[in-house]
């Protein structure tokens, strides 16, 4: 079947630090892939999204790289803000689901000034 | 903007209740979702629906039903409501057409069963 694994929480960093939140998948076919990110009494956004090997999503100083010899597609930012604090989701979607989404169970990332 | 309103934002219910979840979504999308999320579980799909009067299981619908009569509203129906179903609720729409669109959610609602 399809699942995504992330890396477990939480993480805390300071202001201005890296981050890397780590996200493997397995699928039964060739998935496209999704980091959703969700504030604070809000609902999921998407953040970014690669359909192909190699593809690299960006937004908000966030990127990830679709990368199929490893079945990975971790996240990363270089220098993160107090506005980064949120729980983000890694997902994947593969052919044929009609449009189902398999998520990770979402880790949290506090930030401090 | 795609727009997903749930009615509640907090909900509180006895256990045995019948229990309602409406969410309409405002850009004629086909798709439309329910999960749960529950701390260190993440995201579970309750039921989805691809068209009017269309529905399908998702991976945990023990316990839950669903409606959707109209392409905008999709409800979620707890028959009888118990404890362990206390969580927050997450509907979701899209369109169809391509891997790569994405689901847009609401803002969830936080329903505790006494």
């Amino acid at each position: 079947g399809n699942s995504v694994t992330q890396m477990e929480g939480p993480v805390t960093l300071s202001e201005e630090a890296f981050l890397t939140i780590n996200c493997t998948y397995t699928a039964t076919g060739y998935p496209s892939l999704f980091w959703y990110v969700q504030y604070p009494g809000e609902g999921l956004q998407l953040l970014l999204k690669a359909t192909k090997a190699d593809d690299k999503g960006s937004n908000k100083g966030f990127e990830a790289t679709y990368r199929k010899e490893t079945t990975s597609f971790h996240l990363e930012k270089g220098s993160v803000q107090v506005s980064d604090s949120a729980v983000y989701f890694c997902a994947l979607r593969v052919t044929g689901a009609n449009s189902k989404l398999t998520f990770g169970k979402g880790i949290t990332l506090s930030v401090r000034p | 903007d795609v727009k997903v309103t749930q009615s509640s934002r907090y909900l509180v219910k006895r256990t045995g209740e019948k229990v309602f979840l409406e969410c309409v979504q405002d850009m004629d999308h086909e798709n439309m979702f329910w999960y749960r999320q529950d701390p260190g579980l993440g995201l579970r799909l309750i039921y989805f629906s691809y068209d009017v009067k269309m529905k399908e299981k998702g991976d945990i619908p023990e316990g839950y039903s669903v409606s959707r009569e109209k392409k905008e509203r999709f409800s979620l129906i707890l028959e009888s409501a118990s404890t362990n179903q206390t969580s927050m609720y997450l509907c979701a729409s899209s369109i169809t057409g391509g891997m790569n669109q994405p689901q847009h959610f609401g803002d969830g609602t936080r329903l505790s069963i006494l």
